[in-house]
């Protein structure tokens, strides 16, 4: 079956440096790949999408890397700050494309 | 950008009586919606698609006498949780997308916060 898998562990990194989360993925071949954060008890926002003929993509301190030979995507956060500390969930699509199915998140933790 | 807006953010109720979440596009219409529960800690859970004047889809292992789905208008989704057990308590969010078939993100309502006494 299809299973995305996402580190359960929590991030602590200092702020400043750069957060790497990761999400893998099998029994898929998705079209594209989806992040989103998360901050407890409120709705994911969307951040970035990713499609398979794309290698990598930017959007302001964020980056993300898509390899579909690895079955994985690497979301990179740059001079992280504490106001990045949330969940971040990696998404893709599932039944035919018209649904999403999200892993569990990754807890980062930016200390000041 | 496109909001969508999901009310109540909490609600406490009772043992065996039913709860009505509403989920909303404020500016966009959405033919399609998407309802999830998601309990600490964990994924979100898709419970089922809402289809604007056609009966939702339900996910496997997803009752759809209890979870009652309407989505009578195209800016309008509601969940309502029939004959609710502790159980049900949990965090229900709802979604939708501004253009329908687009891979573009999802924008999600800020979520209802249920707990069943």
């Amino acid at each position: 079956s299809q299973k995305i898998e996402q580190n359960s562990e929590a991030l602590n990194i200092q702020e400043g440096k750069t957060a790497t989360l990761t999400c893998n993925y099998t029994n898929y071949s998705p079209a594209y790949l989806q992040w989103y954060r998360q901050d407890p008890g409120r709705g994911p926002v969307f951040l970035l999408l990713i499609r398979e003929n794309e290698k990598e993509k930017r959007k302001e301190r964020l980056k993300v890397t898509f390899d579909t030979t690895l079955k994985q995507s690497l979301f990179h956060i740059t001079a992280s700050q504490p106001a990045d500390s949330a969940t971040y969930l990696c998404a893709l699509p599932g039944g035919g494309g018209f649904k999403t199915i999200f892993g569990a998140g990754t807890r980062l933790f930016v200390k000041a | 950008g496109a909001v969508v807006s999901q009310h109540p953010s909490w609600v406490i109720c009772k043992s065996g009586t039913s709860v009505k979440i509403e989920c909303r596009s404020l500016d966009f219409q959405a033919t399609t919606m998407f309802w999830y529960r998601q309990f600490p800690k964990q994924s979100l859970m898709l419970m089922a698609t809402s289809n604007e004047g056609s009966k939702a889809t339900y996910e496997q292992g997803v009752e759809k006498d209890k979870f009652l789905i309407n989505h009578a208008s195209l800016t309008l989704s509601t969940l309502t949780v029939t004959s609710a057990h502790p159980e049900d308590s949990s965090f229900y969010i709802c979604s939708a997308r501004e253009v329908a078939g687009s891979p573009g993100g999802y924008t999600f309502g800020s979520g209802t916060r249920l707990t069943v006494v």
